[in-house]
C-alpha cells in the first residue's frame, strides 16, 4: 500500500508570511500532483511534476519534485487571503492496475489572517 | 463546455436505506474515478472505469459498494444498506486518457449523511 505523509496537517499564518507544505512517501510515483480544494467543491489540479527534481513555478506558488520521485513540497511567497483552502498533495503511478489512480495525502488546512 | 456534473449534491439517508450517487463526466473522457473523502482528510480511491469497463474496485470498502458505467459516459454509484460509517463526500473525476499523467478534472461531489 503506497502512502503519501502530507505535513503540517493544519497551518495559520498572517498575510505576507511564507510557507511550506511537504509530501512524503517511501514508494515512487511517476508523477505527483498538487491540488487545492475549497469548501463544497472539488479538488483542482494546480500542478503536476513529472520528472525528479523538477522546479515549477506558478506565480507566489512554487512546487518541486524531490530527485527520487518519493516527495515533494509546495511553497507559498508572500501569503494571501485568498490562498485560504485545503491543499492537497497525490501521487499517481503507471501500468499496472492503477491506470493514473490518486494517491492523496491528508492534506493541509491552510488559513491566511489579513 | 460543461465540467465533471454530480447528483444529487446533498443526500441524507436513513440507516439501511439504499442510495445511487451519479456522475456526469466530461463529455469524451475516457477515464472515470470514484472517490471517498472523509470531513477534512484527502480523497480516497474507490474504483475506476476505462470506459465501460470497471478495471479497478479494490478500493470499495464492502460488498454494498457498488458502480457502474454502461454506456462508457454517465456513472452510478450505488450505496446499499446504508451505515453511518458511510457518510462522506464521494467525488467523481474524470480524465481524457488512461495516462498518469493526465489532469483528472473532479466533480463537486455528493456529500452523504446516514443518520
Amino acid at each position: 500500500t503506497q502512502l503519501l505523509e502530507q505535513s503540517p496537517q493544519f497551518l495559520s499564518i498572517q498575510e505576507g508570511e511564507n510557507l511550506t507544505v511537504y509530501c512524503n512517501s517511501s514508494s515512487v510515483f511517476s508523477s505527483l500532483q498538487w491540488y487545492r480544494q475549497e469548501p463544497g467543491e472539488g479538488p483542482v489540479l494546480l500542478v503536476t511534476v513529472v520528472t525528479g527534481g523538477e522546479v515549477k513555478k506558478l506565480k507566489r506558488l512554487t512546487f518541486q519534485f524531490g530527485d527520487a520521485r518519493k516527495d515533494s513540497s509546495l511553497h507559498i511567497t508572500a501569503a494571501q487571503p485568498g490562498d485560504t483552502g485545503l491543499y492537497l498533495c497525490a501521487g499517481a503511478n503507471a501500468g499496472g492496475t492503477s491506470y493514473g489512480k490518486l494517491t492523496f495525502g491528508q492534506g493541509t488546512i491552510l488559513t491566511v489572517h489579513p | 463546455g460543461a465540467g465533471v456534473s454530480q447528483s444529487p449534491r446533498y443526500k441524507v439517508a436513513k440507516r439501511g436505506q439504499d442510495v445511487a450517487l451519479r456522475c456526469d463526466p466530461i463529455s469524451g473522457h475516457v477515464s472515470l474515478f470514484w472517490y471517498q473523502q472523509a470531513l477534512g482528510q484527502g480523497p480516497e480511491f474507490l474504483t475506476y472505469f476505462q470506459n465501460e469497463a470497471q478495471l479497478d474496485k479494490s478500493g470499495l470498502p464492502s460488498d454494498r459498494f457498488f458502480a457502474e458505467r454502461p454506456e462508457g459516459s454517465v456513472s452510478t454509484l450505488k450505496i446499499q444498506r446504508t451505515q453511518q460509517e458511510d457518510s462522506a463526500v464521494y467525488l467523481c473525476a474524470s480524465s481524457l486518457w488512461d495516462r498518469s499523467y493526465n489532469e483528472q478534472f473532479f466533480g463537486p461531489g455528493t456529500r452523504l449523511t446516514v443518520l
